[in-house]
Parts: C-alpha cells; structure tokens; sequence
C-alpha cells in the first residue's frame, strides 16, 4: 500500500488551463503539505493543513488553492497556468508535530505547462 | 534567501569508503536537522534526523554530526554501498509562527555516487 499517493503523476497542459492534483494519505497522519520543487531542485514549501484547516500559507500566487475535504486528503488546484508554473510537485504527511521526525512524501507529480 | 545550504551539489565515493555530506543553515530557531534521500521519480525519504540541542546522532551506518556555533552539520555513511547512489537533502525545522505547526525547510540536495 503506497503511503501518500499523488495523481496524476504526469501532467501537461497549455497556458490558460486549470488543473488539479490529487493527493491522499493512510499513515493517519492529521497534517499534510504540498511542496514545489522548482527548476534548481529546490524544495519549497506551499502550504500546510491540519485537522482540515489551513495552518501554512507561504508566498503563493493566488491562482493556487488547495483544499482538503479531510485530514486523509489534499488537493491543489492550480487557476491559470503559466509557464513558470512547469515544476515537480510533492504532497507530504505527517504528525502534527512532524519536525524531528519528518515528514512522509508522495512520488510527486511532474507538471508540464506548454 | 536560502537558509539551508548544500554547497556541494555532486560527491563522488569509492564503494567501502566514508561519504561525507555537509550543509549550512543561517537561522539559529531551527529546532530539528534532518536528511532526506531522493531517487529519481521518488519522493524524498526520511533518513535520519538531530535535535538542535543534541551534537550527534548515529542510526546504524548513518551518523549526524552537528556544530551549532558554526551552523554546520553534515552527515556520515560508512561504509558506503552502491544502493546509497541518491540524491541527499538536508533540511532543517521551524515552528510557522502563527500556529504551532512546524515547516521543513530544504537544502537544493547533493548527488552522491557511490563507484565500484
């Protein structure tokens, strides 16, 4: 049973569209994340759910919303996509106090946008 | 403005031998170090992590070492084995805030190549 799984695990679309990515975890984890890893492989930090209640919400464009219908689930839907939105993107779980022992990860879903 | 930093992205080791990975942080509230293995394809994977009040910490051939007054840590494998051929992160935790989440900040990764 795959941890914290993510689909689609590729996507490419053209400017313009909107998409979503799905993500899901069964650790019974209460905390989940989304993360970009841009062009330079850096892993940022989007944003943070507990409980199904936002709790991080980092410098993020506003055409990103994620939603989380429960604490198993969350998903990212991205309004207008631009070409700089072209990057690979992590979901994550984990106790709520996840710092010393990390954090899950999902296989991550590679967008392309054209 | 990178708080985590891995100046080395490639490191290359003869199989047997000691590999040593370091990193750099700049905020003194992290409260928690970690390092994370990547594969291709993958999400990272946890692989072993350090309390800020702590200066070492060993799991099996994975060691942590960490030098707060010079913000360093770095991490040792011995002996190295061909599967450790991954791409290695170092990160670092923070309380968010405004809330008493925690968030983990990432380095931008070393690639390490274990050779026969």
């Amino acid at each position: 049973d795959t941890a914290v799984s993510q689909t689609p695990k590729y996507l490419v679309t053209q400017m313009g569209n909107d998409k979503s990515i799905k993500c899901e975890q069964n650790l019974g984890h209460d905390t989940m994340y989304w993360y970009k890893q841009d062009s330079k492989k850096f892993l940022k930090i989007m944003f943070s759910y507990n409980n199904k209640e936002l709790i991080i919400n980092e410098t993020v464009p506003n055409r990103f919303s994620p939603k989380s219908p429960d604490k198993a689930h969350l998903n990212l839907h991205i309004n207008s996509l631009e070409l700089g939105d072209s990057a690979v993107y992590f979901c994550a779980s984990s106790q709520f106090r996840g710092g010393n022992y990390g954090y899950t990860f999902g296989s991550g879903t590679r967008l392309t946008v054209v | 403005d990178q708080q985590v930093k891995q100046n080395s992205p490639s490191l290359s080791v003869q199989e047997g031998r000691i590999s040593i990975l370091n990193c750099d942080y700049t905020n003194s509230m992290f409260d928690y170090f970690l390092w994370y293995k990547k594969y291709p394809a993958e999400g990272p994977t946890f692989l072993i992590s350090i309390s800020s009040i702590k200066d070492k910490n060993e799991d099996g051939r994975f060691t942590v070492f960490l030098n707060k007054s010079a913000k360093h840590l770095s991490l040792h494998i011995v002996p190295s084995q061909p599967g450790d051929s991954a791409v290695y992160f170092c990160a670092a935790s923070i309380r968010a805030g405004y809330s008493s989440a925690s968030k983990i900040i990432f380095g931008s990764g070393t690639r390490l190549s274990i050779r026969p």
